[in-house]
């Protein structure tokens, strides 16, 4: 299966709001509700901050949301803090058979 | 609390088969609706899911290793197993287990993973 695309790097001034896309195929994204994001510090094990496209776990902020239309899914950090400095991927359930796939990873930088 | 821990060599030489072994905590792989799948990244780059197992023992693979690949579990351990056969320098990964849940996928507990070095 395809990596679901995902630009390299994007990055924001602390305070302003970024958006990252993951474009996938009507086999995976554009098919369910299953598009998932990760966050992911050097050297750390990656962290769950937005599943079902738009639900957020206990625990993360309000700053970070998720949408969806049609193949492609999207995550924005609204008011960026030099925390959010990280790496996100997106996943996304892709059918019975291959199950999950991943986005190619995007590098948020704060300026 | 949830925990999951990989286990495994750090070294393998090109050829060999990599057993790779997740113990975890805080849930039952009994209970409907429980999987674990594993994850790799090698350095540098993105994730790559490759297999997952769940609660009624049903396995599914990468498609593009589903070849060489295995996933096993031991209830009565909480623990679940991976092999991976005919290792190849660019299997050098960092390889994860996580805890997923069946019916949407969600990854939500992550082993803090182990890197596996293939060379001669």
């Amino acid at each position: 299966q395809s990596a679901l695309t995902q630009p390299a790097s994007v990055s924001g001034s602390p305070g302003q709001s970024i958006t990252i896309s993951c474009t996938g195929t009507s086999s995976d994204v554009g098919s369910y509700n299953l598009v998932s994001w990760y966050q992911q510090h050097p050297g750390k094990a990656p962290k769950l901050m937005i599943y079902e496209v738009s639900k957020r776990p206990s625990g993360v902020s309000n700053r970070f949301s998720g949408s969806k239309s049609g193949n492609t899914a999207s995550l924005t950090i609204s008011g960026l803090q030099a925390e959010d400095e990280a790496d996100y991927y997106c996943c996304s359930y892709a059918g019975s058979s291959t199950r999950v796939v991943f986005g190619g990873g995007t590098k948020l930088t704060v300026l | 609390q949830v925990t999951l821990r990989e286990s495994g060599p750090a070294l393998v030489k090109p050829t060999q088969t990599l057993t790779l072994t997740c113990t975890f905590s805080g849930f039952s792989l009994s209970t409907s609706g429980m999987c674990v799948s594993w994850i790799r990244q090698p350095p540098g780059k993105a994730l790559e899911w490759l297999a997952l197992i769940d609660w009624d023992d049903d396995k599914y693979y990468s498609t593009s290793l589903k070849t060489r690949l295995t996933i096993s579990k031991d209830t009565s351990k909480n623990q679940v197993v991976l092999t991976m056969t005919n290792m190849d320098p660019v299997d050098t990964a960092t390889y994860y287990c996580a805890r997923t849940v069946g019916t949407t996928v969600v990854i939500d507990y992550w082993g803090q993973g182990t890197l596996v070095t293939v060379s001669s």
